[in-house]
């Protein structure tokens, strides 16, 4: 049975940094491709970010939002996957996923709250 | 970066009736385009992948179709648990995009 679980959430001051986990199992995890998502109450889903794999020199990609202020990485022998965020703003509060690349399994989220 | 327009933002249905939310891609993504569901509280669910095929375990009154840069999900016949909000979802070159999201409220 394929497992997502994110961790690492929580409150922050604006301008923080904060680094989520997601641990994964139940398939290949050094061949996948993972992605994080973030969703704010009541609003839509963002994509992020995402990280390929190691045959895919871990390229990295980022939405335009978070593009210099947060980084994606991976260690595929705790077959694990990272979200660093750092300069935080209030804006960045929300509901944060990680994702397999087929976009079929989703972890259940971690609340990033972003606030003084 | 490729954009994708979703309408409606809302609407409004009845048990029963045929229902179709549309995603235009601001540049041709192939079938890259899968559509999900999310209820209040829930974790997004894939119903539809590579724009046309259908989710094992989802029910065959929902269908995907499209090509290139218009997509189109379609409801037959609407059901009292699909109410909910829908999301497209383009993945061209491992870079995702949804859509803006459609809720589907009941009339």
């Amino acid at each position: 049975e394929v497992q997502l679980v994110e961790s690492g959430g929580g409150l922050v001051q604006p301008g923080g940094s904060l680094k989520l986990s997601c641990a994964a199992s139940g398939f290949t995890f050094s061949g996948s491709a993972m992605h994080w998502v973030r969703q704010a109450s009541g609003k839509g889903l963002e994509w992020v970010g995402r990280i390929r794999s190691k045959a895919n020199s871990y390229a990295t990609a980022y939405a335009a939002s978070v593009k210099g202020r947060f980084t994606i990485s991976r260690d595929d022998s705790k077959n694990t996957a990272y979200l660093q965020m750092n300069s935080l703003k209030t804006e960045d509060t929300a509901v944060y996923y990680c994702t397999h690349s087929s976009g079929y399994y989703w972890g259940q989220g971690t609340l990033v709250t972003v606030s003084s | 970066d490729i954009q994708m327009t979703q309408s409606p933002s809302a609407m409004s249905a009845s048990v029963g009736d045929r229902v179709t939310i549309t995603c235009r891609a601001s540049q041709g993504i192939s079938n890259y385009l899968a559509w999900f569901q999310q209820k209040p509280g829930k974790v997004p669910k894939r119903l539809i992948y590579a724009a046309s095929s259908l989710q094992s375990g989802v029910p065959s009154r929902f269908s995907g179709s499209g090509s290139g840069t218009e997509f189109t999900l379609t409801i037959s016949s609407l059901q009292p648990e699909d109410f909910a909000t829908y999301y497209c979802l383009q993945h061209n070159s491992y870079v995702w995009t949804f859509g803006q999201g459609t809720k589907v409220e009941i009339k």
